[in-house]
């Protein structure tokens, strides 16, 4: 199964807000509203930040949000943070022969 | 807390079978269903395998199909993963994944352990 598509790096300013993307099929990100966002630091285990394409688990800053929009879902961070610098990838409930799908991730450099 | 540990990693030659576990505490672990994602070394998340709550239903990547099983003992409150047939390119990191609110969104992941595949 192909993996979604998001861009190998963003950046940004601490205090900017930025937006990254996730790009699927009608099979995966477009058919249905099951998009999550994980947040992985060097070394550590990923983290749930937003599950059903805009919702925040407890505990999860409100600087997170998520959208979509057709095939292509995103990943807005406001007022962007030191502690934000990271891998993000994206994930999708697939209908394909498979059931979860992942990005390839992006890293996100707060400059 | 919600607590997963993986254990079972280690170094073994292609071709060989490997079993991993995962071991739950903190939640109710019979309620959730379970996951398996692997991460090559300076690579990306590719996601492995899901077992429901109750071990009726699972699903696999195409990679793996056929190779790997995926298991559960909830009056152990223990996933498994039996690797058979190992190839090169499963070296990686593989983590257990709790599938909450819903089970296609992994809210907890264990540290992971670490598979090598090499002659």
């Amino acid at each position: 199964q192909s993996a979604l598509t998001q861009p190998a790096s963003v950046s940004g300013s601490p205090g900017q807000s930025l937006t990254m993307s996730c790009t699927g099929t009608s099979s995966d990100v477009g058919g249905y509203n099951y998009v999550s966002w994980y947040q992985q630091h060097p070394g550590k285990a990923p983290k749930l930040m937003i599950y059903d394409v805009s919702n925040r688990p407890s505990g999860v800053s409100n600087r997170f949000s998520g959208s979509k929009s057709g095939n292509t879902a995103s990943l807005t961070i406001s007022g962007l943070q030191t502690e934000d610098e990271a891998d993000y990838y994206c994930a999708s409930y697939t209908s394909t022969t498979t059931f979860l799908v992942f990005g390839g991730g992006t890293k996100l450099t707060v400059l | 807390q919600v607590q997963l540990v993986e254990s079972g990693g280690g170094v073994v030659q292609p071709g060989r079978s490997l079993r991993l576990s995962c071991a739950a505490s903190g939640f109710t672990f019979s309620t959730y269903g379970m996951h398996w994602v692997r991460q090559t070394p300076g690579k990306g998340l590719e996601w492995v395998t899901i077992i429901s709550y109750d071990g009726s239903s699972k699903y696999y990547a195409d990679s793996v199909k056929g190779r790997f099983t995926i298991s559960r003992d909830n009056s152990k409150n223990t996933l498994y993963l039996q690797m058979n047939s190992l190839r090169v390119e499963d070296t990686a990191m593989y983590y257990c994944a709790r599938g909450g609110y819903g089970d296609n969104v992994l809210d907890d992941w264990g540290q992971g352990t670490l598979v090598t595949v090499s002659s």
